[in-house]
């Protein structure tokens, strides 16, 4: 099992361009994140995706838009990128919810100029 | 909203000496997870306490839940080099029907061989 990918793994962005960050899991989670984490800082939910079908917000959802394509595969929209989004973006699932052990993807290191 | 501070924010030990991180939340937690992380890597899932005032072991690891469920620590006895990365505490919070989880800053190990 592979666990969790994440694509790609590293991207440069320009202010105002637009990328998705692609994420999937073969291990049949039915719950899957999307965290930022910037130095000093942690990990911050930006979203969730509970089960196949719901998406919610997390902590810092501004910016960013989610979809839950099927129950393998989570993914993560920056519409027009801005310098503040550069950062460390993790995918994690969980069996079924937070309060479940979560597997994070390998990250994906974004920047944008 | 929840709030999970962290301490120390750096540690630098002597290869052999202990190390203790610390975790406190500001609501009562209904359970607490550690993830780790080594340097360029990813969060690692190592425990969920959920008890109060529970003590888990693993090898030279201990965690420990406190008795109100609004802190926990990590020690390591007798640090190696593998230890390295930074330890991290995520803070699980219910209420309403809807799960919360906070992490922490994260512990940052050196150990000096």
């Amino acid at each position: 099992n592979a666990g969790v990918t994440q694509t790609p793994k590293f991207q440069v962005l320009k202010t105002g361009q637009s990328m998705t960050l692609q994420c999937a899991q073969d291990m049949n989670h039915n719950s899957m994140y999307w965290y930022r984490q910037d130095p000093g800082m942690g990990l911050r939910l930006i979203y969730y995706s509970a089960s196949e079908g719901t998406t919610d917000k997390g902590e810092v959802p501004n910016g960013y838009n989610v979809s839950r394509l099927n129950k393998r595969e989570f993914s993560l929209r920056l519409e027009s990128a801005a310098p503040s989004q550069t950062s460390v973006y993790f995918c994690a699932s969980s069996e079924a919810g937070l309060q479940e052990t979560q597997y994070f993807g390998p990250g994906t290191r974004l920047l944008v100029l | 909203g929840q709030q999970v501070m962290q301490i120390p924010q750096y540690q630098h030990v002597q290869e052999g000496e202990d190390f203790t991180t610390y975790c406190n939340s500001s609501t009562t937690l209904s359970n607490i997870q550690w993830y780790k992380q080594r340097p360029g890597g990813h969060p690692v899932f190592l425990i969920q306490l959920v008890k109060s005032g529970e003590v888990k072991k693993q090898k030279r690891l201990t965690f420990q839940f406190g008795e109100a469920k609004k802190n926990s620590s990590l020690h390591i006895t007798a640090t190696q080099t593998t230890d390295v990365g930074t330890y991290f505490c995520a803070g699980m919070s219910s209420g309403a029907g809807s799960y919360q989880l906070t992490f922490g800053k994260g512990t940052k190990l050196s150990v000096i061989p």
